[in-house]
């Protein structure tokens, strides 16, 4: 059993659009992550989220990009102008503590 | 800088082998080391963390860790062709917000 879903599980889109990618978590947690990895390539970290705050963001995560947790259960990533280079499978992770972290399916994002 | 390092592999082994998977890391405030396996374009999923140095034990797998040539360690037993997967070491300090994961070894174990 999944510990988050994720919708979609797949996107395609336009070169400049904007995308929401959603994370629903199966039970109600504090620690949330979004991960990207580009086919072939490492997992690379972009984001971390507590209690309704980031707390830590990457490089990678510039101002193209931003979280939130609108209704207070699912928790959203935005890429405001899809380039090319952001087509990758998105992960959203929950966790409990700093030693787990658990991912979801993943959304694959393609942008063309 | 490359923190945490694998071979890529594939490693080819026959079913019933002990599989050996090791990574490297190189930056000294990682505290908590994870094991993970990937099946082809899903999500990663966790086996194993561990915390201190030396072997932790789960089933067919164990995890070990030598903070002291900060090498990481993953052995499965008796290896399954279910277990034929990506492997991802994962490490994180001790504020636990990021991850950083090795580019993952691929595992394939033949019937």
């Amino acid at each position: 059993e999944p510990e988050v879903t994720q919708t979609p599980s797949h996107q395609v889109t336009q070169m400049g659009q904007e995308v929401i990618l959603r994370c629903v978590p199966i039970s109600n947690h504090l620690y949330f992550y979004w991960y990207r990895q580009i086919l072939g390539q490492k997992v690379e970290f972009l984001v971390s989220f507590y209690n309704n705050e980031i707390s830590e963001k990457s490089e990678i995560f510039d101002d193209q990009f931003s979280v939130e947790r609108p209704d207070g259960s699912n928790f959203t990533l935005k890429i405001r102008s899809t380039k090319l280079e952001d087509s990758a499978m998105y992960f959203c992770a929950r966790g409990t503590g700093v030693d787990t972290q658990y991912f979801g399916p993943g959304t694959r994002l393609t942008v063309l | 800088q490359k923190e945490v390092e694998q071979d890529p592999g594939p490693l080819s082994v026959p079913e019933g082998a002990i599989v050996s998977l090791n990574c490297t890391y190189s930056n000294s405030a990682f505290q908590y080391f994870m094991w993970y396996r990937q099946y082809s374009r899903k999500g990663p999923e966790l086996l194993m963390y561990t915390y201190s140095s030396g072997n932790k034990e789960d089933g067919r797998f164990t995890a070990q860790v030598d903070k002291s040539s900060k090498y990481i360690s993953l052995f499965i037993r008796d290896s399954q062709p279910s277990d034929s997967a990506t492997y991802l070491c994962a490490s994180v300090n001790n504020a636990g917000n990021m991850l950083t994961f090795g580019g993952g070894t691929r595992l394939m174990v033949k019937p």
